[in-house]
């Protein structure tokens, strides 16, 4: 069970949009659609923001948007705003009750 | 609103063991739709899933834990708790622990909803 691979980093300016990937095997992202995202600021817990590859929880903006193709996912914030700044992780099911996160990629809002 | 909270020492020596109790308020942790599970996060580093645990008692573990890693959970008092032996300086961490959602049948979990704040954990002599 290897940690999902993410940018360390992407930054982007107000208003535009961002896309984070998250790429994984086929025993995790590949097999089932079961990838969330997660939001965290600094000092604080992570937010859940989209599961099950593109469902939003009520109450998260949909400026916020999932996808999947193959192995990899995707997280893309438009219209960014300066409180979108904060790391990124995703997270997917790996069979057997298991759960592996990516390692994390930190938005930066220039 | 469902609230977790971590309690336990924040200061656990060398080649002990660390216990934390998470407890759960605003929900009942017997409900059948979702495992509770602990999370933990180095310092300046990624999040690592440790181990998830049903009402039932019915336990998984990360394989890279499993070894050292005991999850309990007490329905009577709403809490599970973690115990990880052995602990070394690469355990020290932010740990969380958080309420996973069951997507089908009784065991495959799909995403945390709710989280507690975290609790830091020291490994020092």
């Amino acid at each position: 069970q290897s940690a999902l691979t993410q940018p360390a980093s992407v930054s982007g300016s107000p208003g535009q949009a961002i896309t984070i990937s998250c790429t994984g095997t086929s025993t995790d992202v590949g097999t089932y659609n079961l990838v969330s995202w997660y939001q965290q600021h600094p000092g604080k817990a992570p937010k859940l923001m989209i599961y099950e590859v593109s469902e939003r929880p009520s109450g998260v903006s949909n400026r916020f948007s999932g996808s999947k193709s193959g192995n990899t996912a995707s997280l893309t914030i438009s219209g960014l705003q300066a409180e979108d700044e904060a790391d990124y992780y995703c997270c997917s099911y790996a069979g057997n009750s298991a759960l592996v996160f990516g390692g994390g990629t930190k938005l930066t809002v220039l | 609103q469902l609230q977790l909270q971590e309690s336990g020492p924040g200061l656990v020596k060398p080649s002990e063991t660390l216990s934390l109790t998470c407890t759960v308020s605003g929900g009942s942790i017997s409900s059948s739709s979702y495992y509770w599970g602990w999370i933990r996060q180095p310092p300046g580093k990624g999040l690592e899933w440790i181990g998830s645990i049903y009402y039932s008692g019915a336990t998984y573990y990360n394989p890279s834990l499993k070894s050292r890693v005991t999850t309990s959970v007490d329905t009577s008092k709403n809490q599970f708790s973690l115990k990880l032996s052995s602990v070394i300086a690469a355990d020290m961490a932010v740990y969380y622990c958080a309420r996973l959602v069951v997507v089908f049948g009784n065991t495959v979990v799909g995403y945390s909803d709710y989280w507690g704040p975290g609790t830091l954990v020291t490994v020092s002599s």
